[in-house]
């Protein structure tokens, strides 16, 4: 089956850091990758749509500055948390829809839990 | 327009027992309607999912209902087992969304053996 993958898991980091959390589709190209964020006993929030060689679209309220979506090939994006903030602490998950299918069907990463001290 | 609402928030099932959830949505330009399982941790997994052109599908002990006319669809969970407990989430999305999914408020699924 398809497999994303998330890197890191876990980071912990503090105020006023930078930090990149990669998202992969292991078996698959991925034509479109979203980004969520999810906060304890929540749904999930869709922060940003990404499409490969073209910039994100981010939902609104979400600042496009802060939250840096790279999306360089058809296997790989990337979320750039710039000068995180404790309120910017959360559990981020990447999808990524198959380009191979009807496109219909995302799949999820693990996850990456963001703890900003 | 866009919300998928959920219920119920949480449910407790014994072993065995049926596990219903349900969800309602406004927008009649959503055309595909999945399910996903989520354990504490991890990221959801497809469960199950619809088009609006049947009525019901069926894979294992999972069953999606959907009622156009009513705009709602629902995940039956037959046989309930205590690896089932999860958190349940329904979504929508529209073909012109670039598969952007609308995700219901989720389900605490808790089976008691």
């Amino acid at each position: 089956g398809a497999v994303v993958s998330q890197h890191p898991s876990r980071v912990i980091c503090k105020s006023g850091t930078s930090v990149k959390i990669e998202c992969r589709s292991l078996d698959f190209q991925a034509t479109t990758m979203f980004w969520y964020r999810q906060f304890p006993k929540q749904s999930l929030m869709l922060m940003a749509t990404s499409n490969e060689g073209s910039k994100a679209t981010y939902e609104q309220g979400v600042e496009k500055d802060k939250f840096l979506i790279n999306h360089a090939s058809l296997t790989l994006s990337t979320l750039t948390v710039t000068s995180a903030h404790p309120e910017d602490s959360s559990f981020y998950i990447c999808s990524a829809r198959d380009r191979g299918t009807s496109g219909e069907t995302q799949y999820f990463g693990p996850g990456t839990r963001l703890l900003v001290l | 327009q866009q919300q998928v609402k959920q219920s119920p928030q949480s449910l407790i099932v014994q072993k065995g027992g049926i596990s219903i959830i349900n969800c309602a949505y406004e927008n009649t330009a959503f055309d595909y309607f999945p399910w996903y399982q989520q354990f504490p941790g991890k990221g959801p997994a497809l469960l199950i999912a619809i088009r609006p052109d049947v009525s019901e599908k069926k894979e294992g002990r999972f069953t999606i209902s959907f009622n156009k006319s009513a705009k709602q669809f629902s995940l039956h969970i037959m046989d309930s087992q205590p690896g089932d407990s999860a958190t349940y989430f329904c979504a929508a999305s529209t073909r012109t969304s670039y598969g952007k999914l609308t995700f219901g408020q989720g389900t605490i699924l808790t089976v008691h053996p």
